[in-house]
C-alpha cells in the first residue's frame, strides 16, 4: 500500500528566508503524481505545486519548487522568500491511476509559522 | 468557471439527528471525493465516488454514513444518529481526470459540522 510520510509536525522561519517541507513516500508504481498543498487559517486547501513521477525536471511556480528524487521517493517543497502570508498547514499528497479510479493520498501535514 | 461547491459552511446539530453535506463538483469533473478533517489533524480519506457509482469507501465507517453522487445533482455524505465524535470539517473534492489527463484535486471549502 501507497503511503506518504512528512516527519516535521511544525516548523518556523523568518520572513524573506528559504525553507524546505519534507515529504517521502513509499509505492511500487512507476507513474504516479505529486502534490502540494496549503491550508491557511481559513481551512481552504489550496494546490501550491505538482511534479509528474515521469519528468524528471523539479516543478517550480514562482517562490515554490520541489526536490523530487524519484529512487529516494523523496519530495521536499522549499519556499524562498517567505512571506507572512504562507503561514499555513502544507500537505504532501500522492496520487495514482488504476483501471480508471484515482487514489489520492495525503501525509499529515506540517504546519508552517512564517515569523515577522 | 466555478469551484467547487459545498453547503451548508456550518451545520449544527443535536445528538441523534442527521446530517447531509452537500457537494458540487467543478463543471466536468466527474470524480468526488470526501475527507473528514479533525481539529489540529490532516485530512482522512472517507470516500470516492464517481457518476452513480461508489469507487472506494474503504474510509467511511460502516454504520451511520453513506454517500452518493447521482447522475443528476450534487454529491450528498449522509450521517444518520450523530454522535459528538462526528463534529469536524468535512471536506468534498472533485478531479478531472481521465485517460488522457490526470488532475489535482480541487477543494470545496469544508463544512464544519456541530454536534451538541
Amino acid at each position: 500500500a501507497q503511503t506518504v510520510t512528512q516527519s516535521q509536525p511544525e516548523m518556523s522561519v523568518q520572513e524573506a528566508e528559504t525553507v524546505t517541507l519534507s515529504c517521502t513516500y513509499d509505492t511500487s508504481e512507476n507513474n504516479y503524481y505529486l502534490f502540494w498543498y496549503k491550508q491557511p487559517p481559513s481551512r481552504q486547501m489550496i494546490l501550491v505545486i505538482r511534479q509528474e513521477a515521469y519528468k524528471q525536471q523539479n516543478a517550480t511556480e514562482n517562490r515554490f519548487s520541489v526536490n523530487f528524487q524519484k529512487a529516494a521517493k523523496s519530495f521536499s517543497l522549499k519556499i524562498s522568500d517567505s512571506q507572512l502570508g504562507d503561514t499555513a498547514m502544507y500537505f504532501c499528497a500522492f496520487m495514482m491511476a488504476n483501471a480508471g479510479t484515482y487514489k489520492y493520498i495525503f501525509g499529515t501535514g506540517t504546519r508552517l509559522k512564517v515569523l515577522a | 468557471n466555478a469551484g467547487v461547491m459545498q453547503n451548508p459552511r456550518h451545520l449544527v446539530r443535536r445528538r441523534g439527528q442527521e446530517a447531509r453535506l452537500r457537494c458540487s463538483p467543478m463543471k466536468g469533473h466527474s470524480h468526488v471525493y470526501w475527507y473528514r478533517q479533525l481539529p489540529e489533524e490532516g485530512l482522512k480519506f472517507m470516500v470516492y465516488l464517481q457518476k452513480e457509482n461508489i469507487i472506494d469507501e474503504s474510509g467511511m465507517p460502516k454504520e451511520r454514513f453513506s454517500a452518493e453522487f447521482p447522475k443528476e445533482g450534487p454529491s450528498i455524505l449522509r450521517i444518520q444518529q450523530v454522535v459528538r465524535g462526528d463534529s469536524a470539517a468535512y471536506f468534498c473534492a472533485s478531479s478531472l481526470n481521465s485517460g488522457t489527463e490526470n488532475s489535482p484535486l480541487h477543494f470545496g471549502n469544508g463544512t464544519r459540522l456541530t454536534v451538541t
